[in-house]
């Protein structure tokens, strides 16, 4: 089976550019979590989704930051206008509340650089 | 405020030595407690975990140890090897309430050298 899969790997933008990262979770996880990690703060949970709904956004660090999941296979995270601060790795995670692991797959990442 | 505190930070261990790193919680609700291997350009996975219902878990080279009334655990991995070089999160929920989020530690970086 595929892992999550994440889009971009790599981007680089300069500053007030609108960004935008795509995540596709595995097929029949119910959850999708986006996480951002850094060296100083470590991985952060933005937000996450059940079902597709938001459950908690409180980690979503100010208005600029937005998040969508239209169907169970695609998430948008979006950050408009974007600032040197918001560089970081941008993970996306998804499960399966069903398994007793409750185990989160991670995708890749995508490594976002804010000049 | 940091539900799962984390350290050390880094740790450096000799080729065969063990690695030790510890966690603490303050949530006595959580039931759940996942260790998380990540290697660099790769996004973490899960390592091993265990339940607050034993005190230990031992998978391979790498075991747990939970202390739930001082309500800490532990990772450690015996005979340390260059590929376990790595950053290792410890992590932790409640599963009945907080409907799948885990809370993670700030991360050890392990440098095993041959």
């Amino acid at each position: 089976d595929a892992g999550v899969i994440q889009s971009p790997r790599h981007e680089v933008t300069e500053m007030g550019q609108e960004v935008t990262l795509r995540c596709k979770p595995i097929s029949g996880h119910d959850y999708l979590f986006w996480y951002r990690q850094t060296m100083m703060r470590g991985l952060e949970l933005l937000i996450y989704f059940n079902n597709n709904v938001p459950i908690d956004d409180s980690g979503m660090p100010e208005d600029r930051f937005s998040a969508k999941m239209p169907n169970a296979s695609f998430s948008t995270l979006k950050i408009q206008p974007s600032e040197p601060r918001d560089s970081a790795v941008y993970f996306c995670a998804s499960s399966y509340q069903g398994a007793v692991t409750g185990e989160l797959f991670f995708g890749e990442g995508s490594r976002l650089t804010v000049l | 405020q940091q539900q799962v505190k984390q350290s050390p930070q880094s740790l450096i261990v000799q080729k065969g030595g063990i690695s030790i790193i510890n966690c603490a919680y303050e949530n006595t609700a959580f039931d759940y407690f996942p260790w998380y291997q990540q290697f660099p350009g790769k996004g973490p996975a899960l390592l091993i975990a265990i339940r607050p219902d034993v005190s230990e878990k031992k998978e391979g080279r790498f075991t747990i140890s939970f202390n739930k009334s001082a309500k800490q655990f532990s990772l450690h991995i015996m005979d340390s090897q260059p590929g376990d070089s790595a950053t290792y999160f410890c992590a932790a929920n409640d599963r009945g309430s907080t409907l799948g989020r885990l809370y993670f530690g700030r991360g050890t970086q392990l440098t095993v050298w041959p």
